[in-house]
């Protein structure tokens, strides 16, 4: 069993202020790595990807990878009530990188 | 745009009834997958299908078979409906191969009464 872990909260951030998000992995050798969100009642929206080490930028979105520690994060910058969800973190598989793995989800509310 | 289509999204079932979820797809995707999501425990992969008529058990089989008869089309089948298997199941498609991107459908509610 692949282990993708969240706190699953709520965080709850005020408008306008940074939002952390973070998950950890237990396959070394996971390669891919996804943020989704899901507003309740509707199914998940790919937001990012990432494959290597770093951050990568996306509008007010940043995912931070970091390998050695197994471990990816999603920064919001600018949080909005809109932004309230909850965010979903997956990972390929390594053995077979068409699976995915994912957490069970990180609840956001963003207080206007 | 990727299209994932559930054709199904409420559906009311009683325990012991066969019931089918159908899954299409319209992006000519290797992958195909079925989740089932409950509170608190996220989304549990139930099986995926990598080509036609091929298919691999996720984490949580028991209870479910599928079919895939065209690439396009994936299908969930309860053959006897619990009560445990009221549930949020969302069929998903992606490409083959490493670091490419699951697309979701709009998902379908199960009651089983």
């Amino acid at each position: 069993q692949k282990e993708v872990e969240q706190n699953s909260g709520p965080l709850s951030v005020p408008e306008g202020a940074i939002a952390s998000l973070n998950c950890t992995y237990s396959d070394r050798g996971s390669q891919s790595f996804f943020w989704y969100r899901q507003y309740s009642g509707k199914s998940p929206e790919l937001i990012m990807f990432i494959y290597s080490n770093g951050d990568k930028e996306d509008g007010r979105f940043t995912a931070q990878l970091n390998k050695a520690s197994q471990y990816v994060s999603l920064l919001i910058r600018d949080s909005q009530p809109s932004d309230s969800a909850t965010y979903l973190c997956a990972v390929n598989g390594v053995d077979n990188f068409n699976k995915f793995y994912f957490g069970s989800g990180t609840k956001l509310n963003v207080k206007p | 745009d990727v299209k994932v289509t559930q054709s199904s999204r409420y559906l009311v079932k009683r325990t012991g009834e066969k019931v089918f979820l159908e899954c299409v797809q319209d992006m000519d995707h290797e992958n195909m997958f079925w989740y089932r999501q409950d509170p608190g425990l996220g989304l549990r992969l139930i099986y995926f299908s990598y080509d036609v008529k091929m298919k691999e058990k996720g984490d949580i089989p028991e209870g479910y078979s599928v079919s895939r008869e065209k690439k396009e089309r994936f299908s969930l089948i309860l053959e006897s409906a619990s009560t445990n298997q009221t549930s949020m199941y969302l069929c998903a498609s992606s490409p083959a191969g490493s670091g490419n991107t699951i697309y979701f459908g709009e998902g379908s509610w199960l009651t089983v009464v």
